[in-house]
């Protein structure tokens, strides 16, 4: 079956730090890949997806590439800030086309501090 | 904003109670799905509807039932609430033609005592 593995954490950096949650991925098919991002007392936002190899999805200064050949689906930034904390979920979807739920890694709780 | 609003917000209940939980949405969106949410478990699909009357079991069904009578309109039942059931609660849609992603609503904190 298709399966998520992320980082749980939780990661700790400084503000203007590097940002790396490294993803992987199990599935059957061809999936569509995304990253969802919730914080406190709120529900899931998109973030960013990419839907086949080599895509790269951006926003807000967050990206992420398709790598089919290692299964990754890793998230970076650049400068991280204060409002960056939150739980970021990887997610991957895997109906071809059609309109199964997503399958969800457990979830990385990121703290920036000041 | 994709217009889905979850009812009740926060309820608390006792073991054995029925629960009905609802998701409403505004735009007239085909798919429909019920998750929920536990710590070192991330998201878990319990139900989802492609249709009004069509729906189908996710990867954590048991002790769950779903309604759809009209599109808007996607209730979560618990029939007889146990302990095991305290999470909290996410339903999302999906659009026509862009199927694989999903948005989701504001969530349903659930205690059952």
């Amino acid at each position: 079956g298709n399966s998520v593995t992320q980082m749980e954490g939780p990661v700790t950096l400084s503000e203007e730090a590097f940002l790396t949650i490294n993803c992987t991925y199990t599935a059957t098919g061809y999936p569509s890949l995304f990253w969802y991002v919730q914080y406190p007392g709120e529900g899931l936002q998109l973030l960013l997806k990419a839907t086949k190899a080599d895509d790269k999805g951006s926003n807000k200064g967050f990206e992420a590439t398709y790598r089919k050949e290692t299964t990754s689906f890793h998230l970076e930034k650049g400068s991280v800030q204060v409002s960056d904390s939150a739980v970021y979920f990887c997610a991957l979807s895997d109906s071809g086309g059609g309109a199964d739920g997503l399958t969800f890694g457990k979830g990385t709780h990121l703290i920036i501090q000041p | 904003d994709a217009g889905i609003t979850q009812s009740p917000r926060h309820k608390v209940t006792e073991t054995g109670t029925p629960v009905t939980l609802r998701c409403h949405q505004t735009e007239n969106h085909r798919y429909m799905y019920w998750y929920r949410q536990d710590p070192g478990h991330g998201l878990r699909l319990i139900h989802y509807s492609y249709g009004v009357k069509d729906t189908d079991k996710g990867e954590v069904s048991d002790g769950y039932s779903v309604s759809r009578s009209k599109t808007e309109d996607f209730l979560l039942t618990l029939e007889s609430a146990t302990s095991s059931q305290t999470s909290v609660y996410f339903c999302a849609i999906s659009r026509l033609g862009s199927q694989e992603t999903q948005y989701f609503g504001p969530g349903t904190r659930l205690l059952v005592l």
